[in-house]
């Protein structure tokens, strides 16, 4: 099915461990996000990209890097984790400026 | 600084009663606006959505949400809620011209028998 593919779905990391979580769209999309999902605080923008080899800081950037080497991946990595980083975290694509986002199902998490 | 607020951080409703849901915006224009659903440890589905015309948007699963320019708001609705609506709502922002869709914090619904 089309869509958008978060890998991997869980993760437990020890504080100042690094890892890279995958997004993957097969529907040609030129935009692509990173949210994170906190209780209370809904989904908040950390890092997106208007398209191959761009990114960009959103709302909550600090402690994540991200890269956009193939159009249909977007990659988001932290260096060195903290556990406040420990949240639900959301990949999103849509093909145009305006809206048609399209999420993947998340990743889950925690930092230890 | 553009925002989404969503006043109610939880609902609780009877199986069968109508449910309104509450969202205000803040921005300069008219954003582009959204709802989403969100059933637990899922992703995100999308409602509808409201970019200009009619106020009076139609969804799916029976939802609908109106556009109130006056007040600000994007409140969405449902006559009847099933059991199987239980689930985190939130709604959402995003400039005309822009990329990046803002949140609210959502509201989480509860559905008693």
């Amino acid at each position: 099915n089309a869509g958008v593919t978060q890998t991997p779905k869980f993760r437990v990391l020890k504080t100042g461990q690094s890892m890279t979580l995958l997004c993957a769209q097969d529907m040609n999309h030129e935009y692509m996000y990173w949210y994170r999902q906190d209780p209370g605080m809904g989904l908040r923008l950390i890092h997106y990209s208007v398209g191959e080899g761009t990114t960009a800081k959103g709302e909550v950037p600090d402690g994540y890097n991200v890269s956009r080497l193939k159009k249909q991946n977007f990659l988001l990595g932290l260096e060195s984790a903290a556990p406040s980083q420990t949240s639900v975290y959301f990949c999103a694509s849509s093909p145009t400026q305006g809206g048609g986002y399209t999420f993947g199902s998340g990743t889950r998490l925690t930092v230890v | 600084a553009q925002s989404v607020t969503q006043p109610d951080i939880h609902i609780t409703v009877s199986e069968g009663a109508s449910l309104e849901l509450r969202c205000n915006y803040s921005y300069g224009a008219t954003p582009y606006l959204f709802w989403y659903v969100q059933s637990p440890g899922q992703g995100l589905q999308l409602l509808l959505k409201y970019f200009s015309g009619d106020t009076l948007v139609q969804g799916i699963k029976g939802f609908e949400a109106e556009f109130k320019r006056s007040q600000s708001s994007f409140n969405l609705r449902k006559p009847s809620v099933h059991w199987s609506d239980a689930a985190e709502y939130f709604c959402a922002g995003l400039k005309a011209a822009g990329n990046k869709l803002t949140f609210g914090g959502g509201t989480r619904v509860l559905v008693k028998p």
